[in-house]
This record gives structure tokens, sequence and C-alpha cells, in this order.
């Protein structure tokens, strides 16, 4: 069985520029989580769909950051303009039940 | 008071002794409860999950869960150079609507 899938694995862009990331949850998940990484630190939820209803984007920067999960499958996250500080990693993770999560293999972003 | 709080170490022990890691969390209904092993520069793994009181073995890992006290610890037997990497704890609070939350995790070193 396949799992969560990501792309890109890295990305480097200029201050100001749009950035887009996809995830393909693993089949049969409902449950589709958006998390940020920080180095050295745990990862922050940003959004989570449970199908394609996005229940909890509390800590979603609602000004430059969107997401979308058409179709209750593949989810795109998206920053527009990006700054420096949203260099960090994207992981998306997706769950069949009981938040027993798994993740992709993450984004590197990198806002130069 | 953060929602899940970890030792961030470093926790350092010699080979083939046991390693203990401890996590608390805020969210007295919280019902579900993971730990992730991240090696640097790779995304999360799952390694366990326990959702009631008491031990869960697995292979060298053991899980244990106090829900009375709001602990979760994770002891690793016969620790391996291998299992130097980063642990974080999980937890998935119910009174947030199952919002899956981490910890900033405990990086632990097995030394030789």
């Amino acid at each position: 069985e396949a799992g969560v899938v990501q792309s890109p694995r890295y990305k480097i862009i200029e201050k100001k520029q749009p950035v887009a990331f996809w995830c393909n949850p693993i089949s049969g998940h409902n449950t589709l989580y958006w998390y940020l990484q920080n180095l050295g630190q745990g990862p922050e939820l940003l959004i989570r769909y449970e199908n394609e209803e996005a229940v909890d984007d509390s800590q979603l920067p609602k000004d430059r950051f969107s997401a979308e999960r058409l179709k209750g499958v593949d989810s795109t996250l998206k920053i527009q303009p990006a700054e420096l500080g949203d260099s960090a990693v994207y992981l998306c993770a997706s769950s069949s039940g009981r938040g027993k999560a798994f993740f992709g293999q993450g984004t590197r972003l990198t806002v130069v | 008071q953060k929602e899940v709080e970890q030792n961030s170490g470093p926790l350092s022990v010699p080979e083939g002794a046991i390693a203990s890691l401890n996590c608390t969390y805020s969210d007295r209904g919280s019902q579900s409860f993971f730990w992730y092993r991240q090696y640097s520069g790779k995304s999360p793994e799952l390694i366990m999950s326990i959702y009631s009181n008491g031990d869960k073995e697995d292979g060298r890992f053991t899980a244990q869960l106090n829900k009375a006290s709001q602990y979760v610890s994770l002891l690793i037997r016969d620790s391996q150079p291998s299992d130097s990497a980063t642990y974080l704890c999980a937890v998935n609070t119910y009174n947030q609507g199952g919002k899956l939350i981490f910890g900033q995790g405990t990086e632990l070193s097995v030394k030789p």
C-alpha cells in the first residue's frame, strides 16, 4: 500500500513569490492534516480536513495561506506571497481514524 | 502551559541501556496517544499508539499511559545507536474536536 505522497520535496523561492505544495493521502483515509515544522520543534497543525471539509483551520494564516481538498482526496496548500519566516518543512499526514496519522516525506521550503 | 510537553533533552544513554521518554498533556478529555520517531532530515514515523491506561509492548518499545496523571511515556529497552533520533509525543484531543497535537520532541542519543 502506498504511503502519503508529497511534492515537491524541496522548493527554493524568492520572497513575495507564490508557492504550492501537493499531497496525496493514503487511499481510504478521510482525515488529512497539514503541519508546519521548524527546526528543533514539533509539528504545528495548520489545517485538518475530514473528507473535503476543513474542520480546523484556526492556525492557518489566512491572509497568505490557503488550502483545498477537492473531492476529499488530494490536497494543495498555497502560500501567496511567501515571506522569509515561512521557511520550514511542510508536512502532510493522513488518518483513517482515532488520530493515528501517517506522514509524507515533507516539503522543505526555503524563502530567500 | 503547553498542551503537550516533553523534555527537550538531549537524553544520552549507553548502548544496551533503557531509555525513558516522558510526556504530559493538558486536555483531560484526550483519548488517543502516539509516539513518533523522527530521524534528522526525515519525516515523523509512527512507532507506538496507546488508547487505554496501562502498558503496551511492541518489541523493544513499551508505551505507558496514566490518564489520571495525564502522563504518557515510552521505554526503549536494549537501546541501539540506530535508536538515536528525536521522539515526538502526540495527543488526539477530544475537547478540541479531535485535533492531533505534538510535543516539541525529545532528542535521544545512544552512545556505543
